[in-house]
């Protein structure tokens, strides 16, 4: 069964780095989002992105993230100046112009921004 | 998107039917209901989803009041693997899903 893949699965980094979020959502799919969560806390959305731009993004998704579909295949979320704050689970989902808001979610990247 | 309610908690033995109720009385007419479930920090699960009859599939069943103000997801034989936090989500397709703090499903042996 085809399903969604995020690399790396726990990164860790320093305050004021940026890092890369990687995801390859299920071929063939055109809707991708990302959501992240914080330890304890309710999952929330970030982005969706949708034929090549950005359809919605959330009050957190502000000028230090961007997102980037640069082969067709992956999918990758950037942070560019790391805060302890960002510190959370993210999740990759991707949904099928057919199946109708039903997302497929990968295991989450881990991130610990020390 | 509009609102939905749920029990934080619920308990099941295992074996039996668990029933996860919610209510969702501000449901307009062109909303779904989607029930999604997250395993321990896993990725969330979608799980069913349906307009205003009844769905099964492989996973669960979704049963939808006449006037859609609300559902219960009926898991048939439950397993410990089922335990969960089980997610009840009105919106419309292709946009992002809401989450809220959904019900922790306890499946006991």
């Amino acid at each position: 069964e085809p399903e969604v893949t995020q690399t790396p699965s726990h990164q860790v980094t320093q305050m004021g780095q940026e890092v890369i979020l990687r995801c390859v959502p299920i071929s063939n799919h055109l809707y991708f989002y990302w959501y992240r969560q914080i330890l304890g806390q309710k999952v929330e959305f970030l982005v969706s992105f949708y034929n090549n731009e950005i359809s919605e993004k959330s009050e957190i998704f502000d000028d230090q993230f961007s997102v980037e579909r640069p082969d067709g295949s992956n999918f990758t979320l950037k942070i560019r100046s790391t805060k302890l704050e960002d510190s959370a689970m993210y999740f990759c989902a991707s949904e099928d112009w057919s199946s109708y808001n039903e997302q497929f979610f990968g295991p989450g990247t881990r991130l610990t921004v020390l | 998107d509009a609102k939905t309610t749920q029990p934080p908690s619920m308990d099941c033995a295992e074996g039996r039917a668990a029933n996860l109720p919610c209510n969702h009385s501000t449901i307009s007419g062109n909303e779904y209901v989607y029930w999604y479930r997250q395993i321990h920090s896993q990725g969330p699960q979608y799980i069913i989803h349906g307009l205003k009859n009844n769905e099964t599939n492989e996973m669960a069943s979704l049963i939808i009041t006449e006037d859609r103000k609300s559902s219960t997801l009926i898991l048939p034989h439950a397993t410990l693997r089922d335990t969960a936090v089980y997610y009840c989500i009105v919106t419309g397709g292709y946009q992002k899903v809401t989450f809220g703090t959904g019900t922790k499903l306890q499946v006991i042996p």
